[in-house]
């Protein structure tokens, strides 16, 4: 079946650290893939996307690129804010006619001042 | 633009009570969702909807039941609570047409089953 595996948490950085997140997904076929942030007491919402291989998703200064031959999405931000504490969470959807996602386990990021 | 609406926030059930927990979006979207969110799980999709009328069973269905009698409405009833449903429950709409495949969520519905 398809999944996602994510880096478990918690991670604890200082603010201006480099940011990575580690998610591997398992799919049968040519899944997109997606980061959504959660921030404390909110939904989560999108916060990047690659829906082929080779294809880089950038938003807020985070950047992840869809990596067919490890089947890997990781996260990175090269300089982190406070304002970027949040639970991040690695999605899967897995073909154009599908409209579900499945999530990873999320991974809690804390950055101190 | 409210987006997706969820109420109660927060509620606190017996063991054995039900209650339902609503679910509203008012962009128009086709697909409707409810997933439960617990500790170093992820989230896992409880029942999803392609349309009015058309519901159907995700990975953890048991315990809930769902209608769609609008585009609007998604509602996520609990019939016989139990602790293991003390979760947080997400409401989430999308519309295929666009392809990006995007979910919008709403707050979260946190429920406590004593």
């Amino acid at each position: 079946g398809n999944s996602v595996t994510q880096m478990e948490g918690p991670v604890t950085l200082s603010e201006e650290a480099f940011l990575t997140i580690n998610c591997t997904y398992t799919a049968t076929g040519y899944p997109s893939l997606f980061w959504y942030v959660q921030y404390p007491g909110e939904g989560l919402q999108l916060l990047l996307k690659a829906t082929k291989a080779d294809d880089k998703g950038s938003n807020k200064g985070f950047e992840a690129t869809y990596r067919k031959e490890t089947t890997s999405f990781h996260l990175e931000k090269g300089s982190v804010q406070v304002s970027d504490s949040a639970v991040y969470f690695c999605a899967l959807k897995a073909s154009s006619n599908d409209y579900k996602l499945s999530f990873g386990a999320g991974t809690t990021v804390t950055v101190r001042a | 633009n409210a987006g997706v609406t969820q109420t109660p926030k927060f509620r606190i059930l017996k063991i054995g009570q039900s209650m339902t927990l609503q679910c509203a979006q008012d962009m128009n979207h086709n697909y409707m969702y409810w997933y439960r969110q617990d500790p170093g799980m992820g989230l896992k999709l409880i029942y999803y909807s392609v349309g009015a009328g058309i519901t159907d069973k995700g990975e953890v269905p048991n315990g809930y039941n769902v209608s769609r009698s609008t585009t609007e409405d998604f509602p996520l009833r609990l019939e016989l609570a139990a602790p293991s449903q003390t979760s947080v429950y997400f409401c989430a709409s999308s519309f295929p047409g666009t392809g990006t495949g995007e979910l919008f969520f709403g707050e979260g519905s946190r429920l406590t089953v004593l």
